[in-house]
């Protein structure tokens, strides 16, 4: 079945430092994978995605990857600030018929001052 | 352009007893998805329609769990009876084009 496991369930760090999530998906023949913010109380806001015909997309601070061979794809947030803090979610659309999106476990980030 | 609405926000109802979240998708959207977020973890698909049908339902719990989609337009989900367990946020999306999902606030439920 669809599945999108994500690694780590909670991560800590200095701010300024670098925090790396990574996610594995069960279909092969998914082809775009979107990453979620979700603050305490509010809705998962779409903050960056990647599609099957990239290796690597950018914005800002934030970048993510994608292995399609090894169906892997990460996100990597550089100089991280307090208001990173957040849970992040991968997720990925799902084909067959119709489009489905399936979400990781989520990833506590917490980055101290 | 006015989002997902959803209501109530928050809900608090008693072990047994039923309850029911409402979704108005964005105009024009015709696919709408329920998902249920307990704490700590992932959204979980519950139910995916396209206009007024059901293309999704494989993690909903028949046995209590219910939803329909008038005139392709707003949803309800229900519960009946409830169980301590369903308690989570109740996210409702829609979208227009095949991988887009817009997200609702959300309901909050507590079961106690």
């Amino acid at each position: 079945g669809e599945n999108v496991e994500q690694h780590p369930s909670t991560l800590s760090v200095q701010e300024g430092d670098s925090a790396v999530i990574k996610c594995t998906y069960s279909d092969s023949a998914s082809n775009y994978f979107p990453w979620y913010k979700q603050e305490l109380g509010k809705r998962p806001q779409l903050i960056i995605d990647i599609r099957s015909n990239v290796g690597e997309k950018k914005d800002q601070r934030i970048a993510v990857t994608l292995n399609k061979t090894a169906k892997h794809f990460s996100l990597h947030i550089t100089e991280t600030q307090p208001e990173d803090s957040a849970v992040y979610f991968c997720a990925a659309w799902f084909s067959g018929g119709y489009n489905k999106l399936i979400f990781g476990a989520g990833t506590r980030l917490a980055v101290h001052p | 352009e006015a989002g997902v609405a959803q209501s109530p926000r928050y809900k608090i109802i008693e072990k047994r007893q039923s309850v029911a979240f409402w979704c108005n998708p964005i105009s024009g959207h015709a696919t709408l998805y329920w998902y249920q977020q307990i704490l700590g973890q992932g959204p979980k698909l519950l139910i995916q329609f396209q206009n007024n049908g059901v293309v999704d339902d494989s993690q909903l719990p028949k046995d209590r769990f219910s939803a329909e989609r008038l005139k392709g337009v707003d949803s309800t989900l229900k519960i009946q009876p409830a169980k301590l367990e369903d308690s989570a946020v109740y996210l409702c999306a829609s979208s227009f084009k095949p991988t887009e999902a817009f997200f609702g606030q959300g309901t909050r439920l507590t079961v106690v």
